[in-house]
């Protein structure tokens, strides 16, 4: 089965910075790649995906990149701010079945003022 | 609109006892999936199910199961309780496109603690 590793678990940065979370997989049918927001003790939310036909995906500070070759893809938060605080999600599964997707183990990202 | 509403929102139980979580998907969406949220780690996909037909299992023992209803809620039943079984149970419900699943969106969760 699929198998997604989520690095670093945890990323301290100051307000203003930039932020890099990276994921690796497994499965190379995987071809749906979100990422997910999950305030504490809150559900988690959506904030971007991509799929794998593109390479890369913005919108506005947010960030994702793909390299299917690699089976590698990241987030890039740029220009932080302290409400990005939260526990990022990264996971994958195929487009066709998103209901069934294999998440991270995500990464606590804790933006200083 | 609603979003997925899940319930109960917390509950405890002893080991060996059995519990049952409903989800209500948004209007509209016909696929359901759960998941288990331990502490520190990320969702486990536990079960999908789309026009009341079981689209995928996890690797979970048979002590779970789970079901659709007509109105495409769903409940997911655990036996025999362990220790281990505490955790968030989050139910996700999509809108399936031509046979795509699209964005997941989650409940708030159900946060079981077995003793």
């Amino acid at each position: 089965g699929e198998n997604v590793e989520q690095h670093p678990s945890t990323l301290s940065v100051q307000e203003g910075d930039s932020a890099v979370i990276k994921c690796t997989y497994s499965d190379s049918a995987s071809n749906y790649f979100p990422w997910y927001k999950q305030e504490l003790g809150k559900r988690p939310q959506l904030i971007i995906d991509i799929r794998s036909n593109v390479g890369e995906k913005k919108d506005q500070r947010i960030a994702v990149t793909l390299n299917k070759t690699a089976k590698h893809f990241s987030l890039h938060i740029t220009e932080t701010q302290p409400e990005d605080s939260a526990v990022y999600f990264c996971a994958a599964s195929r487009y066709t079945n998103a209901g069934k997707s294999t998440f991270g183990d995500g990464t606590t990202l804790t933006v200083k003022p | 609109d609603a979003g997925v509403t899940q319930s109960p929102t917390h509950l405890i139980k002893t080991r060996g006892q059995q519990v049952t979580l409903r989800c209500s998907p948004i209007s509209g969406h016909k696929s359901v999936s759960w998941y288990q949220q331990v502490l520190g780690q990320g969702p486990q996909f536990i079960f999908q199910y789309y026009e009341k037909e079981e689209r995928g299992r996890g690797n979970f023992p048979d002590r779970f199961s789970a079901r659709q209803f007509p109105n495409y809620s769903s409940e997911l039943n655990v036996n025999a309780l362990l220790l281990g079984d505490s955790a968030l149970y989050l139910c996700a419900s999509s809108l399936v496109d031509r046979g795509n699943t699209g964005e997941l969106f989650f409940g708030e969760g159900s946060r079981l603690t077995v003793l």
